[in-house]
């Protein structure tokens, strides 16, 4: 089966770091994805990693370990507006040839307090 | 974004009447999705496209059709609605099947 486990909520306080889990077990994986997802608005994409290792993007940083189905989002710096949830999705074989699918988690809500 | 749209924003409709919604890009990107996204379920995949008339059912495609007659235009049509389509739908846009990025999404409401 296809799963992918992240905390359904997490709070942190402005100006300090947060990291956001995210476990998959996945028929294949060609690559896993973070969207940030605020209230009653469309997912943006933040990240994306298909090696292993860290992705530094300003603010923003994500891990992966493909040997350990793992990876986080590192949010530094926290302010206000990073209030919102947190979407892990992973890239998957579907289908026949070579067509892909995104698997996606349930979000993370994260909540900043000032 | 700003290059891709979604028509209408928000709409409610009666169980049995058909229903159209409508994805429209401004990138000319090859591949559209249509997603819903529904409290414990996450986004789900209903139908994509990778190029005009090339289409593929998703993993929740039943009671759906899609088409594509043009590139920056991809309809999501919901033959006979039921009260369990009720739900956000979300059209995305990738220009190499990769990274999807996101129209500002559809509320239904099936009475």
């Amino acid at each position: 089966g296809q799963n992918i486990d992240q905390p359904t909520e997490m709070t942190a306080t402005e100006g300090a770091i947060v990291q956001i889990n995210c476990t998959y077990q996945t028929s294949g994986f060609n690559g896993l994805f973070w969207y940030q997802q605020h209230a009653g608005e469309a997912p943006t994409f933040l990240s994306y990693n298909v090696l292993d290792g860290l992705e530094e993007k300003g603010r923003f940083s994500s891990f992966l370990s493909r040997s350990k189905g793992y990876s986080y989002l590192l949010l530094k710096e926290l302010q206000m507006k990073d209030s919102a949830s947190y979407l892990c999705a992973v890239r998957v074989p579907f289908n026949a040839g070579n067509n892909r699918k995104l698997i996606w988690g349930l979000g993370t809500s994260l909540a900043v307090n000032p | 974004d700003a290059g891709i749209t979604q028509s209408p924003r928000h709409k409610v409709t009666e169980t049995g009447t058909p229903v159209t919604l409508r994805c429209h890009q401004t990138e000319n990107h090859r591949y559209m999705y249509w997603y819903r996204q529904d409290p414990g379920h996450g986004l789900r995949l209903i139908h994509y496209s990778y190029g005009v008339k090339d289409t593929d059912k998703g993993e929740v495609s039943d009671g759906y059709s899609v088409s594509r007659s043009k590139t920056e235009d991809f309809l999501l049509t919901l033959e006979s609605a039921t009260s369990s389509q009720t739900s956000v739908y979300f059209c995305a846009i990738s220009e190499s099947e990769v990274t999807q990025y996101f129209g500002p999404g559809t509320r239904l409401l099936v009475l």
